[in-house]
């Protein structure tokens, strides 16, 4: 059982055109939600981690917020640089190290 | 050097060879991780070191697939008798900590082809 869903799987953008990106979580005791960033041919770049409903994190043009169920990582007026692949993880609940990654949001932002 | 270092980058193998990958942790960091990602997938686990203790391969996909970290520096990934289901990259990252804070240091990856 998938305990992160990430959506969109591909998400396209006009450089300037705001959105967000999903991470549906199920795993219950939630002991943090953390954000990456990955650029192609290289290893995931951390970016935020997230504790509590209500908590949010920013990082230049990006926030993540966090829910009972599900993150949000908003990008305001995306520039072409911010392309990537954005990945959600958590930790299963028998481990606090592991991390039990989603697939992915494929973001890619044009000129 | 500044972060985590892998080697090879890329490694071709002929189905049934063995392959070692190698990864050289940020200098201090207590905590080293493997992981496996296929094309199109996230990141998946396959074994955790804290120092040169293995606390964790639950991961592992078979006994095929072996981790050592016998200084607490430096890891090595060994695979025996590889299949093509073993093509992927696989990504070691290392932490200061015990990791828990999910601040992961990641190398680039080692892309291994099973032809």
């Amino acid at each position: 059982e998938d305990q992160v869903t990430q959506s969109p799987e591909a998400l396209r953008l006009q450089e300037g055109e705001s959105s967000s990106l999903n991470c549906s979580y199920t795993v219950s005791g939630l002991r943090g939600l953390f954000w990456y960033r990955q650029d192609p041919g290289k290893g995931p770049e951390f970016l935020f981690t997230l504790y509590s409903a209500g908590e949010e994190k920013e990082k230049e043009r990006l926030k993540a917020t966090l829910t009972k169920k599900e993150s949000f990582l908003h990008i305001t007026a995306p520039k072409p640089e911010d392309s990537a692949t954005y990945l959600c993880a958590v930790p299963p609940p028998s481990s606090g190290y592991a991390l039990n990654f989603g697939k992915g949001t494929s973001l890619l932002v044009t000129p | 050097g500044a972060g985590v270092s892998q080697s090879p980058r890329y490694k071709v193998a002929k189905r049934g060879q063995d392959v070692a990958l190698r990864c050289d942790p940020i200098s201090g960091h207590v905590s080293l991780f493997w992981y496996q990602q296929a094309l199109g997938q996230g990141p998946e686990f396959l074994t955790y070191f804290q120092n040169e203790a293995q606390l964790d391969k639950s991961g592992l996909p078979s006994d095929r697939f072996f981790a050592e970290r016998p200084e607490g520096s430096v890891s090595t990934l060994k695979i025996q008798r590889t299949q093509q289901e073993d093509s992927a990259v696989y990504l070691c990252a290392s932490s200061s900590g015990t990791g828990e804070t999910g601040e992961l240091f990641f190398g680039e990856g080692s892309r291994l082809t099973v032809l």
